[in-house]
């Protein structure tokens, strides 16, 4: 069964520092790889999304994917208290409809 | 760009009566289209994916004489849940790709469905 694993978290960090957050996949063909945001109550929000192994910086946010060890992270820096919320990585499915595969998420907190 | 809406937001209704819900793409051209569930503190559900002027693929376990879904035109998904029921109520969230990038998902507000 294809996977998308996450630590649940919650994820403490302090005003200013650079949040981190992995994600490890099992679709060793997965291609597309996606970061998603999703406040408390809302839908989630499209933030990053990488294709190619190395990094890709938009802002504060860098993501990181390594197609060899199946891992893809996200990197916030200078973390504010609104990047509060939970990090949903997702992996596209390719034997499927353009589907994705969806972690748990993983929940940040930034502490001011 | 990539702008999802959905409409109603929140719906309160009775049990035995149905709810529709619309889901738009404002800006682009969707030629797929996701209905997600999503109980609290729960993880996303996928229940099913539909492309336009196709039948929709449902996910094993939903029912799809219960969660009837249309997707008529490349901007335009409907989802009506039918004789609902209260363990209906949940949070349900829709998102459209399109033909640039297949696998980017952008999603709709959401609609909040409670069945009393």
């Amino acid at each position: 069964q294809k996977e998308v694993e996450q630590n649940s978290g919650p994820l403490s960090v302090p005003e200013g520092a650079i949040a981190s957050l992995n994600c490890t996949y099992s679709d060793r063909v997965s291609q597309s790889f996606f970061w998603y945001r999703q406040y408390s109550g809302k839908s989630p929000e499209l933030i990053m999304s990488i294709y190619s192994n190395g990094d890709k910086e938009d802002g504060r946010f860098t993501a990181q994917l390594n197609k060899a060890s199946q891992y893809v992270s996200l990197l916030i820096r200078d973390s504010q208290p609104s990047d509060s919320a939970t990090y949903l990585c997702a992996v596209s499915d390719m034997d499927s409809n353009y589907q994705l595969i969806w972690g748990a998420g993983t929940k940040l907190i930034i502490k001011p | 760009g990539a702008v999802v809406s959905q409409h109603p937001s929140r719906v309160i209704c009775k049990s035995g009566t149905s709810v529709k819900i619309e889901c738009r793409s404002l800006d682009f051209q969707a030629t797929t289209m996701f209905w997600y569930r999503q109980f609290p503190k729960k993880s996303l559900m996928l229940m099913a994916t539909s492309n336009e002027g196709s039948k929709a693929t449902y996910e094993q376990g939903v029912e799809k004489d219960k969660f009837l879904i249309n997707h008529a035109s490349l901007t335009l998904s409907t989802l009506t849940v039918t004789s609902a029921h209260p363990e209906d109520s949940s949070f349900y969230i829709c998102s459209a790709a399109g033909t640039g990038s297949p696998y980017e998902q952008y999603f709709g507000p959401g609609t909040r469905l409670t069945v009393t």
